[in-house]
Formats: structure tokens, sequence, C-alpha cells
């Protein structure tokens, strides 16, 4: 049973691009969580989906962001116009219940903004 | 505003010793709590948990202990092995922001000396 996958692991962008990052959850896991590490931080939540719905997206930032996790295909989520601040590593972890308990992660995404 | 604390960024211990790291809390409504190990350029990995009726959890070498009225939890690794040198996370969630919210701790680094 393959893991939590994650593509791509890094990923370069200039400021002012379009950063776009792949999470393909563990199979028979329908529930999404994307979660954010700057430097020196702990991870935090940015947003909950299940299958073509958002559920949470309370720690998204207002603006540039956006996440969406289709009926088939791996969730998205997408960094419009990006800006040094985004540079962090991006995780994604998956769940098989709502609560959410069991949250398995993959290996996450390096942003860096030049 | 960080609610979820570990004040220790990093811990030596010699092979075979107990590891102790701490986490401390300040959202009483916090219902359940998490240990993750992580590698580098790896994603976490779940280690141990524990709910807010229970003070304590045990799972081969690895202990949490959960001091409710002292909001603050502890895990123990007995004996520590090499293998065991990675950052670890706490993680709390409940207090009505949703149980699958994981408020993380920055982490603490741990190192096992042989």
């Amino acid at each position: 049973n393959a893991g939590v996958m994650q593509n791509p692991r890094h990923l370069v962008r200039r400021r002012g691009q379009e950063a776009r990052l792949r999470c393909s959850p563990m199979k028979g896991h329908s529930h999404v969580y994307w979660y954010r590490q700057l430097p020196e931080e702990g991870l935090k939540f940015m947003v909950y989906l299940q299958k073509e719905n958002i559920i949470d997206e309370s720690g998204m930032p207002k603006e540039r962001f956006s996440a969406e996790f289709p009926k088939e295909g791996p969730s998205i989520l997408r960094i419009q116009q990006v800006v040094r601040g985004d540079s962090a590593a991006y995780f994604c972890a998956s769940s098989p219940l709502p609560t959410g308990d069991e949250q398995y992660f993959g290996p996450g995404t390096r942003l860096t903004v030049t | 505003d960080q609610q979820v604390k570990q004040n220790s960024p990093s811990l030596s211990v010699q092979e075979g010793r107990i590891s102790i790291l701490n986490c401390d809390y300040t959202n009483s409504m916090f219902d359940y709590f998490l240990w993750y190990k992580k590698y580098p350029a790896e994603g976490p990995t779940f280690l141990i948990s524990i709910s807010s009726i229970k003070d304590k959890n045990e799972d081969g070498r690895f202990t949490v202990f959960l001091n409710k009225s002292a909001k603050h939890l502890s895990l123990h690794i007995v004996p520590s092995q090499p293998g065991d040198s990675a950052v670890y996370f706490c993680a709390a969630s409940g207090g009505g922001s949703g149980t699958y919210k994981y408020i993380f701790g920055t982490g603490t680094r741990l190192k096992v000396l042989a």
C-alpha cells in the first residue's frame, strides 16, 4: 500500500510565477489536509478537503492560495504570483476518517521562491 | 500565538539511556495529543497518541504522559537508540477548532549518541 505521494519534491519559482503542488492520498483515503512549515517553525494547518469539497480553509491565506481535490486525480495546492515569503515546505496528509484521527503525511514539497 | 510549545529545540542522549521530550499547551479544550517523528527530507511519521481521558499511553519503547492540570505532555523513549535521532513534533487537536486540525509545536531535535 503506497503511502501519501507528493510531487514535485522540490520546486523553484521566480517571484510572480504560479506554483502547483500535487498530493495523492493513500488508497482508500478520501480526506486530505495541507500543512505549511516555514523555517524554524512547526507545521501549520492550511486546508481540509474531501473529494470535490473544501471542508475547512481557515488556515489558508486569503489571497493567491487555493486548493482542490477533484473527483479524479490528486489534490492540488495552487499558489498564484508567488512571493519570497511563500518559500516553505508544504506537506499533505490523508486520513480514512473524517475526524482526522489518523493522518498520514507525505514527504512534502519544498518550494523556493527566488 | 503559539498554542503548542516545545521549549527545547534540541536534546542529546547517550544510547541506552532515557530520552524525555516535553511539550506544553495553552488551550485547555484540546482533547487529543500526538507525537510525530520526522527525518530530514521526509514527512512526519506518526509515533504515538493520547486522548485527554487518559494520563498515560505506552507502545513498546515509547510512552506518552499527559498532565492536564499542568497542560503538559511528555514523550519517554527507553532505551534510546541511534535510529531515534530525528526531530520530534508534538501536536494537539480539538478545542472547538476541529479534531482534524492539528496544532504542531516547533519540534525538538533529538540526537542519540552511540
